[in-house]
């Protein structure tokens, strides 16, 4: 079974720092690129990052550009995203997303995790 | 960046009634990168349609969609009740790569 199992959240204050984890399962994981998408509380969607297959393209929302970091570890089928200088607009569930892109001509998320949620706050 | 905008913001309809969502782009997108996504309480996304026309896996044939340049549509042909979600238009390409509509909300 295709799965992502998306971990690390929790409570943290300003100006803290997080680790979130998305562990991949059922696929050809280095061969896929994923992102990260968040959703704040009663609000809509909002990609933040972007990681290549092999790790080397990356890419960033405005938002939180220089604040965050995405990596991933092949070799675990596994995708992180650091954040540091956390603030409460980063409050947010936070999901791992594959790109899946069928003769690369289609570009969409086709799997999804749960979620792990954020909440950052004094 | 391609600013997406959904309308209406929350549409109410009856079982069996057609929906209609729209979502306008502020620049012309290819309609490959023009995809929906149904949200559902406390659930991840899933996508539904991909490359504006495309039903993804599973997905039931009353949902449909269509669209060019920067207009587009989902249609939800005879609704039922668990149509009732949070429905978004997403669109690759460009900076940033992916950028989401600010949903429509149906209530069935």
């Amino acid at each position: 079974e295709v799965q992502l199992v998306d971990s690390g959240g929790g409570w943290v204050q300003p100006g803290g720092s997080l680790r979130l984890s998305c562990a991949a399962s059922g696929f050809a994981f280095s061969g896929d690129a994923m992102n990260w998408v968040r959703q704040a509380p009663g609000k809509g969607l909002e990609w933040v990052a972007y990681i290549s297959g092999s790790g080397t393209t990356k890419y960033y929302a405005d938002s939180v550009r220089g604040r965050f970091t995405i990596s991933r570890d092949n070799a675990k089928n596994s995708v992180y995203l650091q954040m540091n200088s956390l603030t409460a607009e980063d409050t947010a569930v936070y999901y791992c997303a594959r790109e899946d892109h069928p003769a690369r001509y289609y570009y969409y998320m086709d799997v999804w995790g749960k979620g792990t949620t954020v909440t950052v706050s004094s | 960046e391609i600013v997406l905008t959904q309308s209406p913001g929350t549409l109410s309809l009856s079982p069996g009634e057609r929906a209609t969502l729209s979502c306008s782009a502020s620049q012309s997108v290819s309609t490959s990168y023009l995809n929906w996504y149904q949200q559902k309480p406390g659930q991840p996304p899933r996508v539904i349609i991909f490359g504006t026309f495309n039903r993804a896996t599973g997905i039931p044939d009353r949902f449909s969609g269509t669209g060019a340049g920067t207009g587009f549509s989902l249609t939800i042909s005879s609704l039922e009740p668990e149509d009732s979600a949070v429905y978004f238009c997403q669109q690759y390409g460009g900076s940033p790569p992916y950028n989401f509509g600010q949903g429509t909300k149906l209530e069935i």
